[in-house]
């Protein structure tokens, strides 16, 4: 079992849907858990950081921590084509950084 | 634009060559990443560097090395390239803060191809 899963997608919806993105993992000492979104031939980018259970919003976005079922989840509003990427979960313990493998998202207008 | 640079963009060569692939870290990040992104393995950390000194390794091969220089600049060495090696490689970096809690910024990636 991997420490990190994500369901690979491909994900496609519809322009203005709302997208939920989710990671699950199995090592309990993690503390800190990210989303970067990663468009094609580019570096992942930092969208979301989060420390504690419970939710955090940013304009569209909301990343969720459930800690106690070791859940995270990346939810998109009013989605846009321009969301069409792969968005990857991660998350720390010390100095020791996993990604979930992607999520592929297509947003058709 | 993140702040971190990587070159070069593309690398083709052959197998049984080495390479040496470069990054420098934002303005003020101490810590530099690299990581390994194949289509089968997604993104795979290989090492970390804290101001000079190794910090943490993940899975890097023997054939692979990595160093900080005093200028915080960062190479990623491979050599014995085998096709498998064909990948992106990305750099990231972070400024100290609570241990564990670094955001990392990545650099554009070299893509590597290995004929």
């Amino acid at each position: 079992q991997k420490e990190v899963e994500q369901d690979p997608g491909p994900l496609s919806v519809p322009e203005g849907a709302i997208v939920s993105l989710n990671c699950t993992y199995s090592n309990s000492a993690f503390q800190y858990f990210m989303w970067y979104r990663q468009y094609s031939r580019k570096g992942p980018e930092l969208l979301m950081y989060t420390y504690s259970s419970g939710n955090k919003e940013d304009g569209r976005f909301t990343a969720q921590v459930d800690k106690s079922s070791k859940y995270i989840s990346l939810f998109i509003r009013d989605s846009q084509p321009s969301d069409s990427a792969t968005y990857l979960c991660a998350m720390v313990n010390n100095n020791d950084m996993r990604f979930g493998a992607g999520t592929r998202l297509t947003v058709k207008p | 634009d993140s702040g971190v640079t990587q070159t070069p963009k593309h690398l083709i060569t052959a197998t049984g060559q080495r390479v040496t692939l470069r990054c420098s870290p934002r303005s003020g990040d101490l810590s530099v990443y690299w990581y390994q992104q194949s289509l089968d393995q997604g993104l795979q950390f290989l090492i970390q560097y804290y101001n000079g000194e190794e910090r943490a390794k993940g899975n890097i091969l023997e054939r692979f090395s990595a160093q900080q220089f005093p200028d915080l600049h960062s190479e990623l060495n491979l050599s014995s390239l085998e096709l498998g090696d064909s990948a992106l490689y990305f750099c990231a970096s972070s400024a100290p803060g609570l241990a564990g809690s670094e955001t990392q910024y990545f650099g554009p990636g070299t893509r590597l191809l290995v004929l």
